[in-house]
């Protein structure tokens, strides 16, 4: 069975400072990986996904992340947060092909502080 | 377009009462999946419509759980009786249909059931 193990369950930033939230998955087949986040009050929606090709992908405000075959790793990176990133940031996976529910990890609060 | 609804936003119920979810989708996606999250827990998959048929339903908890999606538009997921565990957050994702190619699913912004 899929599964997604984020490593960091409350993440304290201060403004300015680099961010690197962790993920690992275990499935026996080929998968998309994605990084959900959802803001205060606000719906999940999709920060970043990667399918295949480069492994760094880049997603929406500055986020990337790096798809690590060897270490089934799917990290989440940004150099610089800033106080409105503040959010849960969630790691998911699907299969390739087939039914594609999400996998989801158990998610990261970060607060990010002024 | 409009985003992925939900109503209600939360529902307090007491054990053993029944409860009824309801999703509408973004107008013209075919796929249509619920998913619960548990306080403290990853999100879970429940369930997957395409159009009206349900496509998978591997991640229903047990047969207290019945979601339908008459005419392939709205979902209604129900709870019934409900129990203290089924507490949570029950979201609504759609995307596009067709291919295997992966659709982006839109999340609805929850629904948070309380069961007393």
């Amino acid at each position: 069975a899929q599964s997604v193990s984020q490593h960091n369950h409350h993440v304290i930033l201060s403004e300015a400072a680099s961010l690197e939230l962790g993920c690992n998955y275990s499935y026996g087949g080929t998968v998309n990986l994605f990084w959900y986040v959802q803001y205060p009050g606000q719906h999940l929606q999709l920060l970043l996904k990667y399918f295949s090709g480069d492994p760094l992908v880049k997603g929406i405000k500055g986020f990337e992340a790096e798809f690590i075959k060897s270490k089934f790793s799917f990290n989440l990176r940004k150099p610089s947060v800033q106080w409105s990133d503040t959010a849960e940031y969630f790691c998911a996976v699907s299969r390739r092909t087939g039914f594609q529910k999400l996998v989801f990890g158990t998610g990261t609060r970060l607060l990010v502080s002024p | 377009e409009a985003g992925v609804t939900q109503f209600p936003s939360h529902s307090v119920i007491e054990k053993g009462q029944t409860v009824t979810l309801r999703c509408d989708p973004i107008s013209g996606h075919d796929n249509l999946y619920w998913y619960r999250r548990v306080m403290g827990k990853e999100i879970k998959f429940l369930l997957h419509f395409v159009k009206e048929s349900k496509q998978d339903e591997s991640g229903m908890p047990n047969n207290r759980f019945l979601a339908e999606r008459t005419g392939g538009t709205y979902s209604t997921l129900k709870v019934q009786p409900a129990e203290l565990e089924d507490s949570g957050v029950y979201f609504c994702a759609s995307s596009r249909g067709g291919g295997n190619s992966y659709n982006e699913q839109f999340f609805g912004p929850g629904t948070r059931l309380t069961v007393l």
